[in-house]
């Protein structure tokens, strides 16, 4: 399966723009590229997808890099409801499940 | 429309005794999947199952776990003799596609957080 990399860590100030970054250098020209969030002591939840255009839904932006080895997840204005860890993951054709990686664990501060 | 729901959120066994975790999906949704998150680490994929059929298993350590879905009630993933690195949250996924296409999205439960004592 394809892997990402993705920082451990990030901080950001309420009603700040966070940009998320994910680097999947091995990524294929069938992959998608989904973001999944888990909240504290939740199950993940769906954020976005995309395969190479940028895209754009309530919750976030995903901009995705023109050789597709890299992605940011982009949320506009961080509220504190934000803060969990941010998965990006890699969905192969015809594959059933999800790969999680460690994720990148976000910090809001009031 | 009610989300994936499990139960009980909280199951504390002794050593040796059996687990049994239970996942209700979202209305319209026939495909199910079962995934452990050990502490501090990241979602594990266990089973992926369709009413009456396991789908696949590749994550499933190969003795004492096992899960079905019946063709009526929720889908269950069962430990035998649990030990202490049992311990985890096991969440629940269910979607309403087939799960064979790349942009699909799983609809996650609250989890049960299993204990061994």
């Amino acid at each position: 399966d394809a892997k990402t990399t993705q920082p451990n860590s990030m901080e950001s100030n309420e009603e700040e723009p966070v940009h998320l970054p994910c680097n999947h250098s091995t990524i294929s020209g069938t992959d998608y590229i989904h973001w999944y969030r888990q909240l504290p002591s939740q199950g993940p939840e769906y954020v976005i997808h995309g395969l190479t255009s940028n895209v754009n839904n309530r919750m976030a932006s995903l901009a995705i890099a023109e050789d597709r080895k890299s992605s940011t997840l982009i949320l506009h204005r961080a509220t504190l409801r934000d803060a969990a860890v941010y998965y990006c993951i890699l969905r192969e054709g015809n594959t059933d499940k999800l790969i999680f990686g460690t994720g990148t664990r976000l910090q809001v501060f009031p | 429309n009610a989300g994936v729901m499990q139960n009980p959120r909280h199951l504390v066994r002794r050593r040796g005794q059996e687990a049994r975790l239970r996942c209700s999906p979202m209305k319209g949704h026939s495909h199910v999947y079962w995934y452990r998150q050990l502490p501090e680490e990241g979602l594990k994929f266990m089973v992926y199952l369709q009413k009456e059929n396991i789908i696949d298993e590749s994550g499933m350590p190969k003795e004492r776990f096992s899960a079905e879905f019946p063709k009526e009630g929720p889908s269950i993933l069962r430990i035998q003799q649990v030990v202490r690195g049992d311990s985890a949250a096991y969440f629940c996924a269910s979607s309403p596609t087939p799960g064979h296409t790349s942009t699909d999205t799983q609809y996650f439960g609250p989890g049960t957080r299993l204990t061994v004592l």
